[in-house]
Order: structure tokens, then C-alpha cells, then sequence
């Protein structure tokens, strides 16, 4: 089994719709959750990052953590069809290096006009 | 545009052989982290430089190795390819090392190993 389990999709949402992500991970010890973006061809650019448990927002993005749960969310608000692309969660322990991170496998979001 | 060059984006190359990949970081970025991203496993962490030093191993095989210049420029050394070898090898760059310091990817080198 997976460290980090997401579901791969495709998730087709309509414009304007609120896009619902989520992540759940098994190892107690992860304390950094991020997610990123990516556009088809493209590398991966990070949208938001929380550290342990909470809520944070930034703009039409909402990151969630809840980690009794081992769980973590996503949501994007007024939906665009420029939100197409596959989204990645990413997690860290404390302890280790910055780019030592686990990935989901990404989830692809399509946004229809 | 990262600002993250990678060069090339497509190689094709036979099993058995051996390539090289480069990774150019954005300008003043001294942490270079280099990760795989293939269908069957995802995005996974090789290895990390920081200023010309290794600062963290991931799931790097032994048949690959990685070095960082003075210049700060990276190189990803690929031997004795595999089939499996086939996937997307991305670049990033940070300044620092810290969470809250942003890394920026770079557009990735597609290998094929036929």
C-alpha cells in the first residue's frame, strides 16, 4: 500500500463549480502537505502549502488538513477551464530534506465551458 | 517560464545505454532537487544538492548518479538503461532549503529506453 492514496480521476466538473480534492495518507509522522499543479507537458508548480493541521486560503483555493483523520483537501472555487490540469498532493515529515517529498498519484481535473 | 532549463526534452536511447541529463536552476537558486515521474510509480524524489553537495537521497537507484557544479548547474547520469527507465525527469531549484521556500520546476526531460 501507497504512503499517500489519491484518486486519479478524471474529475469533470462544469464552469463555475467547486472542484473537491483529496488526499489521505498512513504515516502519522507527515507534517508538511502540499499541492501542485500540473498543466499537461508541463512541470509541476506548487499552488499551496500548510504545516500540520488547519485550514488556509489564497484566493479561490482552499487547503484542508485534518490530520486525525490523515486527510487532506483541495477546493477550488468559481472554476475556470484554465484549472484543467492534473493536481498533485505532496507531503513531508519534519525531519526530512525539502524536496524529500511523497506524492499522490495527482488527480485530473477537466473543466468544461 | 520557472526559469528552470532543462535540456534535452525528448532523448530516445537503446537499454544497456547511458545518458545525461542537465538541469540549469534560476538564477541565485543554490538547492537543486531532481525527481522521476512515471505512470506506474508518480512523481517520486531521487536526490537533492545543496552549494555543490549532496543533501538528500530518495529513491534513487545505484545505477544512477547525480552531481551539482560550481556553477551550480546539475547533471543526472543514467547507466545500464532499462526499459523501466522510461519516464519524465523533472528538475527543480530553490534558493534555500526551508518549507516555506518556494521550488520551481523545470519543463522535464522525456526519456525513452527502447
Amino acid at each position: 500500500q501507497k504512503e499517500v492514496e489519491q484518486d486519479p480521476g478524471p474529475l469533470s466538473v462544469p464552469e463555475g463549480a467547486i472542484v473537491s480534492l483529496n488526499c489521505t495518507y498512513s504515516n502519522s509522522a507527515f507534517q508538511y502537505f502540499m499541492w501542485y499543479r500540473q498543466y499537461s507537458r508541463k512541470g509541476p508548480e506548487l499552488l499551496m502549502y500548510t504545516y500540520s493541521s488547519g485550514n488556509k486560503e489564497d484566493g479561490r483555493f482552499t487547503a484542508q488538513v485534518d490530520k486525525s483523520s490523515k486527510y487532506i483537501s483541495l477546493f477550488i472555487r468559481d472554476s475556470q477551464p484554465s484549472d484543467s490540469a492534473t493536481y498533485l498532493c505532496a507531503m513531508r515529515r519534519t525531519t526530512d530534506s525539502w524536496g524529500k517529498f511523497q506524492f499522490g498519484a495527482g488527480t485530473q481535473v477537466v473543466v468544461t465551458p | 517560464d520557472s526559469g528552470v532549463t532543462q535540456t534535452p526534452k525528448h532523448l530516445i536511447t537503446a537499454t544497456g545505454q547511458r545518458v545525461t541529463l542537465r538541469c540549469s536552476p534560476r538564477s541565485g537558486d543554490l538547492s537543486v532537487y531532481w525527481y522521476q515521474q512515471s505512470l506506474d510509480q508518480g512523481l517520486q524524489f531521487l536526490i537533492q544538492y545543496y552549494n555543490g553537495e549532496e543533501r538528500a537521497k530518495g529513491n534513487i537507484l545505484e545505477r544512477f548518479s547525480a552531481q551539482q557544479f560550481p556553477d551550480l548547474h546539475s547533471e543526472l547520469n543514467l547507466s545500464s538503461l532499462e526499459l523501466g527507465d522510461s519516464a519524465l525527469y523533472f528538475c527543480a531549484s530553490s534558493l534555500r532549503t526551508e518549507m516555506n521556500t518556494e521550488a520551481f520546476f523545470g519543463q522535464g526531460t522525456r526519456l525513452t529506453v527502447v
